[in-house]
């Protein structure tokens, strides 16, 4: 009864640093997704993946590369880590491709860059 | 492009008390419509969602919504509030064409009640 699983949960990063954020969800949903999470200004989309083998870009997408790397799995990475992306990521899954799905949240991963 | 505005970042009610959040879109055609919810420290679910049909829409934990085309709102109501409603709600909005679930999100409104 996992869903969705998004490892690390804590990240301690100084800038310039890259790191990569995983994700796995155990649904088979067709649809994966990336958010980040900031104070005041709810979730924004950095990148998703309609289907496995496609990835597009989001609303925030600068500074991040994502990687499908088979149905269940959804990769974050960043290169360079700025204190700009300082956040709270937040991997999700859906079935529907119609916009009327329902999404699937991991737990999060806090990411800190010093 | 779509937006989303909720309006007040925090709410304080007493347990008991009605609760309402108000979310807003902005949109040239009405698109699906929801309200998540974030407890401290997780990740965000489902409480309803609006896409087509009745206007009000039933959730769960007591919450209901109800889609307003000419107010374009979709605020969130519960008639009783209880200290396990202390939380952080997200309205959404997704287009109804070629969305793949790109929830646009508010920018949240927390809950807080107090005995």
């Amino acid at each position: 009864n996992a869903g969705v699983t998004q490892t690390p949960k804590f990240q301690v990063l100084k800038t310039g640093q890259s790191m990569t954020l995983q994700c796995a969800q155990d649904m088979n949903h067709n649809s994966m997704y990336w958010y980040r999470q900031d104070p005041g200004m709810g979730l924004r989309l950095i990148y998703y993946s309609a289907s496995e083998g496609t990835t597009d870009k989001g609303e925030v997408p600068n500074g991040y590369n994502v990687s499908r790397l088979n149905k269940r799995e959804f990769s974050l990475r960043l290169e360079s880590a700025a204190p700009s992306q300082t956040s709270v990521y937040f991997c999700a899954s859906s079935q529907s491709q119609g916009g009327t799905g329902e999404l699937f949240f991991g737990e999060g991963s806090r990411l800190t860059v010093l | 492009a779509q937006s989303v505005t909720q309006l007040g970042s925090h709410v304080s009610v007493s347990e008991g008390a009605l609760v309402l959040l108000r979310c807003n879109y902005s949109s040239s055609v009405p698109p699906y419509l929801f309200w998540y919810v974030q407890y401290p420290n997780q990740g965000l679910q489902l409480l309803l969602k609006y896409t087509t049909g009745a206007t009000l829409v039933k959730g769960i934990n007591g919450f209901e919504a109800e889609f307003k085309k000419s107010e374009t709102s979709f605020h969130l109501t519960k008639p009783s509030a209880h200290m396990s409603d202390a939380a952080e709600y997200f309205c959404a909005v997704s287009p109804r064409a070629g969305g793949y679930n790109k929830l646009i999100f508010g920018a949240g409104t927390r809950l807080a009640v107090h005995p």
